[in-house]
């Protein structure tokens, strides 16, 4: 059973960088596209963006210019790092394992417990 | 992007009842639409993909309907261990997106 899970600060203070990693177990992380998610309290769920094992990398327009996610195949980890936060990006960031992807588009098979990550000072 | 409106907010119910839940997309998503359940401290779970089809493991008491623009998540007899938050996303257009949620309680 494929198992994924977050960590990183749960505090981050504004205009910092807010990095999370998802360790992924029960499952190899090559041939599957790999996304981080986030929900701010009291709003939709937020598709970031994704990356192939390969390493390439699919990112929402509205967070693009801030957004970097990594992979490590060696580790079985993907990380994410979000630049210049303010408190709209506290929020509920969750990875997931992407399938049945068409045209960047995917559906998330798998999915870690998600991690409350707060921007304040 | 494509909006997702989900109705009702709240669903109170009694176990053993029917829970019927909406998802308006703001353009048509074609077949591309899939439901997911949050529990609070667990991870999501992908139940129903491409409207209809019921992820590995998912209860037949789960089952989707729908096209275009309206679709609906049916559970046709609630047990206790149903009383979650049920999201819908679609993956028709980039970038993919979610509704805001209904949360299914116990009446």
């Amino acid at each position: 059973q494929v198992q994924l899970q977050e960590s990183g600060p749960g505090l981050v203070k504004p205009s910092e960088t807010l990095s999370l990693t998802c360790t992924v177990s029960g499952g190899s992380i090559s041939r599957y596209f790999w996304s981080w998610i986030r929900q701010p309290p009291g709003k939709a769920l937020e598709w970031i963006g994704y990356i192939y094992y390969s390493g390439s990398t699919n990112y929402n327009p509205s967070l693009k210019s801030r957004v970097t996610i990594s992979v490590d195949t060696s580790k079985n980890q993907f990380s994410l790092d979000l630049t210049s936060v303010t408190a709209a990006d506290t929020a509920v960031y969750y990875c997931a394992r992407d399938s049945s992807c068409t045209s960047g588009s995917c559906y998330s098979d798998y999915w870690g417990q998600g991690a409350l990550v707060t921007v304040s000072s | 992007e494509i909006v997702l409106t989900q109705s009702p907010a709240t669903l109170s119910l009694s176990p053993g009842e029917r829970a019927t839940l909406s998802c308006r997309a703001s353009q048509s998503v074609r077949s591309y639409l899939a439901w997911y359940q949050r529990k609070p401290g667990q991870a999501p779970r992908l139940l129903i993909y491409d409207v209809s089809n019921r992820a590995t493991g998912i209860p037949a008491r789960f089952s989707g309907s729908g096209s275009g623009t309206d679709f609906t998540l049916t559970i046709s007899t609630l047990e206790p261990e149903d009383f979650a938050v049920y999201y819908c996303q679609q993956r028709s257009n980039w970038p993919r997106t979610f509704g805001q949620g209904t949360k299914v309680e116990i009446k």
